[in-house]
């Protein structure tokens, strides 16, 4: 219910530290995989994202990593400034379907 | 700006009214989706349009929801009859394949 999506998981990491986000998936034939960013009040932005036949891509300041064995993606931002704080969320979709689907999202704070 | 952009940003309407918002997709994106998203939640999806061609509604969307995108470019979606329930952040999306670009969101208040 909604109640529990308010308690959204929560990393706070230290400005100028690395952070990994981590999101386990859900369906085995899923074969493409997107980050988003969300800030508070304005639509998810579109981060980076990882085809199946990849176990890393990197991005300017982020890596997504993929492990199909254990179902498994995460997200790491170098260096993070004030400027990365929002939730983040990954998703997934098999790419014959249109259809995404959402991980839970985790908030991150980044501290002074 | 040639990202998707969302009009209103904000509505607020007393319950039973009725609403609509319209979506202007990136262009020449051939796919247009619609999402409900509420607080702390990731987005739901409503609806998706590929072309004019209307391929899919998620059961959320009753028959008080209806969307149209009439000419293959810009999408509307009226909620008839609102109720408080239907307070939500509502999305829209384009892709030209699988990669899905949100507008900012139309933020909908039903008191």
């Amino acid at each position: 219910g909604e109640s529990v999506g308010l308690h959204l998981p929560t990393l706070s990491v230290q400005e100028g530290d690395n952070s990994i986000i981590n999101c386990a998936y859900s369906n085995s034939a899923s074969d493409y995989f997107i980050w988003y960013k969300q800030e508070s009040g304005k639509g998810p932005q579109f981060i980076i994202d990882i085809r199946s036949n990849m176990d890393k891509r990197q991005g300017q300041r982020v890596t997504v990593l993929l492990n199909k064995t254990v179902k498994h993606l995460s997200l790491q931002i170098a260096a993070t400034q004030p400027g990365d704080s929002a939730v983040y969320f990954c998703a997934e979709t098999e790419r014959s379907n249109y259809q995404l689907i959402w991980g839970a999202g985790t908030k991150l704070i980044i501290k002074p | 700006d040639t990202g998707v952009s969302q009009n209103p940003r904000h509505k607020i309407t007393k319950r039973g009214q009725n609403v609509t918002f319209r979506c202007d997709p990136i262009s020449e994106h051939n796919r247009l989706y619609w999402y409900r998203q509420t607080l702390g939640q990731g987005p739901e999806f409503l609806t998706y349009f590929q072309n004019e061609a209307q391929l899919e509604k998620s059961r959320l969307l009753s028959d008080r929801f209806s969307a149209e995108r009439p000419k293959g470019s810009f999408s509307t979606l009226e909620i008839q009859r609102t109720e408080q329930g239907d307070s939500a952040m509502y999305l829209c999306a384009s892709s030209p394949m699988e990669t899905q670009y949100f507008g900012p969101g139309t933020r909908l208040l039903v008191l």
